[in-house]
């Protein structure tokens, strides 16, 4: 069983369209974070939210932090081909020292 | 180069061969992570360094697993006696100190493949 669960698992849409990548459990975590990872790649850091009902922005995302720190949402704007790639997000719980990873969602955007 | 560096980036061994894998870190970071990734799946933690010190070693599948640091730089994943279900994408990263918030900086990973 995932601790983080990503919905949806694989994503394909159009050049243009909205898209919302979502990461759910039923614990709660000090602090999340978003990753997006290329084929060939490691993982680079695109957010941290460490507060409930946190909101960041980063030019056409928005990372979203739930208020009970149980969950969290990316929403991307007028999604383009390079933002294809597999989005983790990964939190801390409690005092452990490392991270928990999502099992990832896979984004497709076709031009 | 300044990022996490890994060698070789691909492996490819028979069955009950042993396998070590590389990891050079940033220069300066105290934290070190090794992490296994099955195809277009999450990450699965394994083991993290502060230092040369490894706390907590239960993330590793087996006692066919083990890793070490020394000079709080260089690291080394070592898998003996490989088996088929250890052919993954095994990745290191490293942060400036150990935390729950610092970024981690992923090296490219080393595939492994199990024949």
């Amino acid at each position: 069983t995932q601790l983080l669960e990503q919905s949806p698992q694989f994503l394909s849409i159009q050049e243009g369209e909205n898209l919302t990548v979502y990461c759910n459990s039923s614990s709660v975590f000090s602090s999340l974070q978003w990753y997006r990872q290329e084929p060939g790649e490691g993982p680079v850091l695109l957010v941290t939210v460490v507060t409930g009902g946190e909101v960041k922005k980063l030019k056409r995302l928005t990372f979203q932090f739930g208020d009970a720190r149980k969950d969290s949402s990316l929403h991307i704007t007028a999604a383009q081909p390079g933002d294809t790639g597999l989005y983790l997000c990964a939190g801390i719980r409690g005092s452990a020292r490392q991270l928990t990873f999502g099992s990832g969602t896979q984004l497709t955007v076709l031009p | 180069g300044a990022g996490v560096s890994q060698s070789p980036s691909n492996k490819v061994t028979e069955k009950g061969k042993d396998v070590e894998l590389r990891c050079d870190p940033i220069s300066g970071h105290t934290a070190l992570y090794w992490y296994r990734q099955s195809l277009g799946q999450g990450l699965e933690f394994l083991i993290y360094f502060q230092g040369n010190s490894a706390p907590d070693k239960s993330g590793l599948p087996s006692d066919r697993f083990s890793a070490e640091r020394t000079g709080g730089s260089v690291s080394t994943l070592t898998i003996q006696r490989t088996q088929q279900e250890d052919s993954a994408v095994y990745l290191c990263a490293s942060s400036r100190v150990l935390g729950g918030n610092q970024p981690q900086h992923f090296g490219d990973g080393t595939r492994l493949s199990i024949l």
